[in-house]
């Protein structure tokens, strides 16, 4: 089983809201991705976790918050987002570390608007 | 970030036609992936290649790991109309402390008309 599962789907938000965004694997991989994607580019790494611990901030603003409560889940907090921030909020998992398989296996994605 | 350069950027072509797309960098990777990305959804695993030289093949889709180490390379036999999306190669550099880090190409949008 391959399966990333991402909640919700679509999801729109004020400028002044607080929501999550949840991601769950059952591969049993120790290393989960926060990407983010504009339309017709590549994903853009936002934050990696291994083994539960934040490995990487690719200097994220603090709007958005990752959090890992544990191997299979991964949260996204977001507040006070601005509407340039819309987008496709894909999660991924791998795994790495624990073998040197760098493959990564993508959940569907959140479609995020802002308004 | 650093990109890889895929080219070519985007492909019309008609129902049953090859389909050859590729991806170059100025380093050094030990892991090609190669990925397709349906409207709206996120990339599905294609092809991972791990090895200088290495060919594999997916059903009508073939890949190949480059000698250099700094390029691959994704064939498509006989395109069918599902075969429309976008496809982005993806690579892990070799050395150096990666944190699992991905480079993604810039990717490859394909048109089929049937």
């Amino acid at each position: 089983d391959t399966e990333v599962t991402q909640t919700p789907k679509h999801l729109v938000m004020g400028m002044t809201n607080k929501k999550s965004l949840k991601c769950e694997q059952h591969m049993g991989h120790r290393a989960m991705y926060w990407y983010k994607q504009k339309a017709k580019k590549p994903p853009e790494l936002m934050f990696v976790y291994s083994y539960e611990k934040l490995s990487i901030n690719e200097s994220v603003p603090s709007r958005f918050s990752p959090e890992c409560p544990n191997s299979s889940l991964l949260n996204l907090h977001l507040h006070a987002l601005q509407p340039e921030d819309s987008a496709l909020y894909l999660c991924a998992s791998s795994p790495w570390p624990m073998l040197r398989n760098y493959e990564q296996y993508f959940g569907p994605g959140t479609r995020l608007t802002v308004t | 970030g650093q990109q890889l350069n895929q080219s070519p950027q985007s492909m019309f072509i008609q129902e049953g036609e090859d389909v050859s797309m590729n991806c170059t960098s100025s380093s050094i990777f030990n892991t090609w992936l190669w990925y397709k990305q349906d409207p709206g959804e996120g990339p599905v695993l294609l092809i991972a290649l791990y090895k200088a030289g290495e060919l594999t093949s997916n059903g009508r889709l073939t890949a190949q790991f480059g000698i250099t180490r700094k390029d691959s390379f994704l064939n498509i036999s006989a395109s069918i109309p599902s075969d429309v999306g976008i496809y982005f190669c993806a690579g892990h550099k070799a050395g150096g402390t990666s944190y699992g880090k991905l480079t993604f190409g810039q990717g490859t949008i394909l048109t089929v008309h049937p």
